[in-house]
């Protein structure tokens, strides 16, 4: 089954403690992208990656890495989480950067930095 | 600044009737995608638009794109408590990549039997 599956699901986790959100997808995307999503805000672009080794930020990037060695992998790096990072995490691939098609999404993380 | 304006936020109506959701920019729409998610889940794709004055229907829902390209309507016909849930507009307002999406902050629905 075509999908994108992000892991974990759910992280209650303390300030300054590094996490790694994973993202796969299994249909041979070229583009990948990170959202968040906070009330009152929508979704908004972490980062975006055209393809392998090529990522550049999006409108949120602050606090945030990632990285693309893979076509199918883009992890999502918090390297000293703060609480203003507590949201809903989306991951999202599509097959090109280009042209129409649709975006793809994962089920989200939902994370809480305390 | 929002670029992608949804109205209404949010929206309750009884089982059976008919309800409309707008999606409005400022700048011409390089491709329109409307999602649905349900609370605290993933999206789900429902189509995506490309042309002026095209429409496109999926079951009970039909969107469309106004011809100069700058809003969508989605309607949906005979709501049904499974329509529940937040609908999102999201589009390319550049011509060159159209992997950049920006989202409108959703439509809330709730239908009530």
């Amino acid at each position: 089954e075509a999908q994108v599956t992000q892991n974990p699901r759910y992280l209650i986790t303390v300030t300054g403690k590094k996490l790694t959100v994973t993202c796969s997808q299994n249909m041979n995307h070229e583009y990948m992208s990170w959202y968040r999503q906070d009330p009152g805000l929508g979704l908004r672009q972490i980062y975006y990656s055209m393809n392998v080794e090529v990522t550049d930020k999006g409108d949120v990037p602050e606090g945030y890495k990632v990285s693309r060695k893979e076509k199918r992998n883009f992890p999502l790096i918090l390297e000293s989480p703060s609480p203003n990072q507590t949201s809903l995490y989306f991951c999202a691939s599509r097959l090109t950067p280009w042209g129409n098609q649709p975006q793809h999404f994962g089920d989200g993380t939902r994370l809480s930095i305390l | 600044s929002q670029e992608l304006e949804q109205s209404p936020q949010s929206l309750i109506v009884q089982e059976g009737k008919n309800l409309t959701i707008n999606c409005t920019s400022s700048k011409t729409l390089y491709g329109l995608y409307w999602y649905k998610q349900k609370y605290g889940e993933g999206l789900i794709f429902l189509m995506m638009l490309q042309k002026g004055g095209e429409e496109k229907s999926h079951e009970k829902i039909t969107a469309k794109l106004d011809e100069k390209k700058q809003q969508s309507s989605l309607h949906i016909t005979a709501s049904q408590p499974s329509h529940a849930g937040i609908y999102l507009c999201g589009a390319a307002l550049h011509g060159g990549s159209q992997g950049n999406l920006i989202f409108g902050k959703g439509t809330k629905l709730s239908v009530k039997p």
